[in-house]
């Protein structure tokens, strides 16, 4: 399995709180993600790094931010968590040039938004 | 805008029923086209890419095929433990992301 762990593995959580969620790789892959999969719409992209400092948005990114200090790791907040955004949370990482190359899944994080 | 449907949404088969998963797409300029196995309660797990057409990949009891506007997962005498969700992605060279499909649960009887 690809070395990539995400914390916490599962979160409860009220609206209106903060919420980080962390994605931990030690495969030294330039480009990393974070998707969320929800019932009827699959996985859809978030926010994508392809290095340090270096990150851009996905197709739903409002409502989250996301940094990336080290390549190892990449974090994923929820500045003020809704009710819309419990979802299960992946994370995946890619060698090379990400778009063209297969993508390597963390084990996700179940997050509810009372 | 580029799309993938994938069909059918749930398909049952006896142990040994070879059958096949179909991934229809429409795509500006195909970089690739992913399948991915997703067990209950993980994260998605690789299995192919495929790059342009005719192309063909294989794993065990899978065979990933490739048309211009197609992909097909077959399974030939599939097994329990072959249960699962599959799902298909591609990436098209006019955006910049991968797109899911929304997955076929395969289930397997013994």
């Amino acid at each position: 399995d690809a070395g990539i762990t995400q914390s916490p593995r599962h979160k409860v959580t009220e609206t209106g709180t903060p919420v980080t969620l962390r994605c931990h790789q030690t495969e030294n892959h330039r480009y990393m993600y974070w998707y969320r999969q929800d019932p009827g719409h699959g996985l859809r992209l978030i926010h994508y790094s392809y290095g340090v400092k270096d990150t851009d948005k996905g197709e739903v990114s409002d409502g989250y931010s996301v940094s990336r200090s080290k390549t190892e790791d990449f974090l994923l907040t929820l500045e003020s968590a809704t009710s819309s955004q419990t979802s299960v949370y992946f994370c995946a990482i890619s060698p090379g040039q990400g778009l063209n190359n297969e993508q390597f899944f963390g084990p996700g994080t179940r997050l509810t938004v009372l | 805008e580029d799309q993938v449907t994938q069909s059918p949404e749930a398909l049952r088969l006896q142990e040994g029923e070879s059958s096949s998963l179909n991934c229809s797409y429409t795509v500006s300029g195909l970089r690739g086209l992913f399948w991915y196995r997703q067990d209950p309660g993980k994260g998605p797990e690789f299995l192919f890419t495929l790059y342009s057409a005719g192309e063909e990949k294989e794993k065990e009891r899978l065979k990933a095929t490739l048309t211009k506007k197609e992909s097909f997962l077959h399974i030939t005498a599939p097994k329990p433990e072959d249960s699962a969700t599959y799902l298909c992605a591609l990436s098209g060279s006019s955006a910049s992301k991968i797109i899911f499909g929304s997955g076929t649960r395969l289930s397997i009887r013994p």
